[in-house]
């Protein structure tokens, strides 16, 4: 167990519609990370907040967006979605103060667009 | 961010040792090497992280030489639950905290045989 909880496991949606996931980083971890995994694909990194601001953008379609709240969780919204957003949704966490730092992952949020 | 190239897979067979390197010519001087296994529908598992010389811990090592364009992880004595895939990070921990845009290359799918 990373420390890392995502919810929902797993979300069945219908195209053109939004769904928010939701992330609670390790106790104690500043900065939260969103990658997407589709189906046979490599971690694609989307977005990076630290202690509730945007630090790092990665691919992340202009239909999806981000926060980290002041309790630090973080929830990524998926809107106008489409078959090809199903996929494997992480989050990870990390410190993010000094050397070496060390990303943890949750187990992730299964989401299926039919 | 440098760029990494690791093999695209690798078969071994079980109780053998297994080496897997990765390229990363352009690291800069504050850039890490992490490496993280993932398994068919999982969060990526930290393995082991490492700046300079060897490290190891109680499921791998890794080894950088003195140029640090290279690191290789070593496995000792595979099993069956080895088979995963194997990322090799490189990241630049800023003054901003943390890693930013934390890319994940393709890694190396090992398969252990019985």
């Amino acid at each position: 167990d990373s420390g890392v909880t995502q919810t929902p496991k797993h979300l069945i949606t219908a195209t053109g519609q939004r769904v928010t996931l939701r992330c609670s980083p390790r106790s104690g971890d500043l900065s939260v990370y969103w990658y997407q995994q589709s189906l046979d694909q490599g971690l694609q990194f989307l977005i990076q907040y630290y202690n509730g601001e945007e630090r790092a953008k990665g691919n992340i379609l202009e239909r999806f967006s981000a926060q980290q709240f002041p309790d630090l969780h973080s929830e990524l919204n998926l809107s106008s979605l489409e078959l090809g957003d199903s996929a494997l949704y992480f989050c990870a966490s990390s410190v993010g103060q000094g050397e070496g730092n060390t990303i943890y992952f949750g187990e992730g949020s299964w989401l299926t667009v039919v | 961010l440098a760029k990494t190239t690791q093999p695209i897979s690798m078969d071994s067979y079980e109780g053998q040792e297994v080496n897997i390197t990765c390229s990363h010519n352009n690291i800069a001087t504050n850039d890490y090497i992490t490496w993280y296994q993932q398994f068919p529908s999982q969060g990526p598992r930290f393995i082991i992280q490492g700046y300079k010389t060897k490290v190891t811990n109680e499921v791998a090592s890794l080894f950088i030489p003195a140029d640090r364009k290279s690191s290789t992880l070593s496995l000792p004595r595979v099993s069956l639950s080895d088979t995963a895939v194997y990322y090799c990070l490189v990241g630049d921990v800023g003054f901003s905290g943390g890693y930013n845009k934390l890319i994940f290359g393709a890694g190396t799918r090992l398969a252990v045989h019985p």
